[in-house]
């Protein structure tokens, strides 16, 4: 199946700094791509939808100046957490749609945030 | 989309057939039925999907009842790495919509 790769896997940040997790398509393009974040015990809930070329489309309650999405090319989009704090720390998952595979989303491996 | 019915918890002995179903009663006819699992601290995983037929793939067999109102989801001989939480979702397909996740069904493969 296709392939989505999330960087970093893991991160310790201090609070108040600004934190990049990349999220790729590795073998497939994807003009949309989907970044969720999962507490624990917990199921995913979505955070943004993220369509190459165009702002993003945020889930109520979800601060966009916050967590700043870009989608810059069909195999990246990138997710900020901007001014971190203890309470954003989580599970954040991205996921990319194979249009050349109907519906079908495929997932990255998460990256675990925590803010000290 | 439809919203679904899993039961929170099974139990599977390793090496056998892992059942796990999953109710959709209000399934639209234009609805799939996608699989994904989450094995802890990673992300989802695609297990397999179908509208109405049954789909076997390397993973899993989906089999789906005539009318739609449920459906199973199989994996033949599970393994201890197949401990997870599988989650049943049924959508349309929309190119530009997400996955909504419920609570899904946390199987333990015990050895």
């Amino acid at each position: 199946g296709a392939v989505v790769s999330q960087h970093p896997s893991r991160v310790i940040c201090k609070s108040g700094t600004s934190v990049k997790i990349e999220c790729r398509s590795l073998d497939f393009q994807a003009t949309t791509m989907f970044w969720y974040r999962q507490f624990p015990k917990q199921s995913l809930m979505l955070m943004a939808t993220s369509n190459e070329g165009s702002k993003a489309t945020y889930e109520q309650g979800v601060e966009k100046d916050k967590f700043l999405i870009n989608h810059a090319s069909l195999t990246l989009s990138t997710l900020t957490v901007t001014s971190a704090h203890p309470e954003d720390s989580s599970f954040y998952i991205c996921s990319a749609r194979d249009g050349g595979a109907g519906d079908t989303q495929y997932f990255g491996p998460g990256t675990r945030l925590t803010v000290l | 989309d439809a919203k679904t019915t899993q039961p929170p918890s099974m139990d599977c002995a390793e090496g056998r057939a892992a059942n796990l179903p999953c109710n959709h009663s209000t399934i639209s006819g234009n609805e799939y039925v996608y699989w994904y699992r989450q094995i802890h601290s990673q992300g989802p995983q695609y297990i397999i999907h179908g509208l109405k037929n049954n789909e076997t793939n390397e993973m899993a067999s989906l089999i789906i009842t005539e009318d739609r109102k449920s459906s199973t989801l199989i994996l033949p001989h599970a393994t201890l790495r197949d401990t997870a939480v599988y989650y049943c979702i049924v959508r349309v397909v929309s190119y530009g919509q997400n996955f909504v996740f419920g609570p899904g069904t946390r199987l333990s493969v015990l050895p």
